[in-house]
């Protein structure tokens, strides 16, 4: 069954420092593989997806995130990190085999200090 | 504003209550999906609806019901729900159910059960 860790609870930065945020999926095949966003109070919000093609894929706020097949990763990175980007991240992962429907880890929140 | 609304925002209701939250999407989509979040735990899908039929139903209690009475709202029914099910029950959509369709998530309905 496919799975998603993401192993750092809770991450504080300082503004304008650069920012990686570390996720693990656990799949066989090939992954179709999600960022999103929670900003307090709100629901989910896209920021990035991969599923084939360049294994840099760009997003919406300035984020990035590499796929590495060897590392089972898909790191979330941002170079200059602004304190409206204090909000929990999501790592997803959906696949063709089993459910359909994403899988989500645990989480990241994020605290940027000023 | 993403297209999908959830109400009420917060509810709060005895075990013996009957209650339901409500999804409505505006963004012609055909899918819709019930997630429940709950404090450091991963996002954990409850069921999914592609056109109106239900495709999955992610081991929940018979205590939750869904309906989709049309491809533009969602409901949940909670009913002789348990202290335990207190979390926030957030609703999306997509276009489609294919595996590398965008959620849409709406706001969430905090619910707690005393």
């Amino acid at each position: 069954a496919q799975s998603v860790t993401q192993p750092d609870i809770h991450i504080t930065v300082s503004e304008g420092a650069s920012l990686e945020l570390r996720c693990n999926y656990s799949y066989g095949a090939t992954p179709y593989l999600f960022w999103y966003v929670q900003s307090p109070g709100q629901g989910l919000q896209l920021l990035l997806k991969y599923f084939s093609g360049d294994t840099l894929v760009q997003g919406i706020k300035g984020f990035e995130a590499e796929f590495k097949r060897s590392q089972s990763s898909f790191n979330l990175r941002k170079p200059s990190v602004h304190w409206s980007d204090a909000a929990e991240y999501f790592c997803a992962v959906a696949s063709d085999t089993g459910r359909r429907a994403l899988t989500f880890g645990s989480g990241t929140r994020l605290q940027v200090q000023p | 504003e993403t297209g999908v609304t959830q109400t009420p925002r917060h509810l709060v209701m005895g075990m013996t209550n009957k209650k339901s939250l409500k999804c409505e999407q505006h963004l012609g989509h055909n899918a819709m999906y019930w997630y429940k979040q709950s404090a450091k735990k991963p996002l954990e899908l409850m069921f999914v609806y592609s056109l109106e039929e239900r495709v999955e139903n992610n081991s929940v209690p018979s205590r939750f019901s869904p309906e989709c009475p049309n491809s533009s709202h969602l409901f949940l029914h909670l009913h002789t729900l348990q202290p335990e099910d207190s979390a926030l029950y957030l609703c999306a959509s997509s276009q489609d159910m294919g595996l590398n369709e965008k959620l849409f998530f709406g706001s969430g309905t905090q619910l707690s059960v005393l």
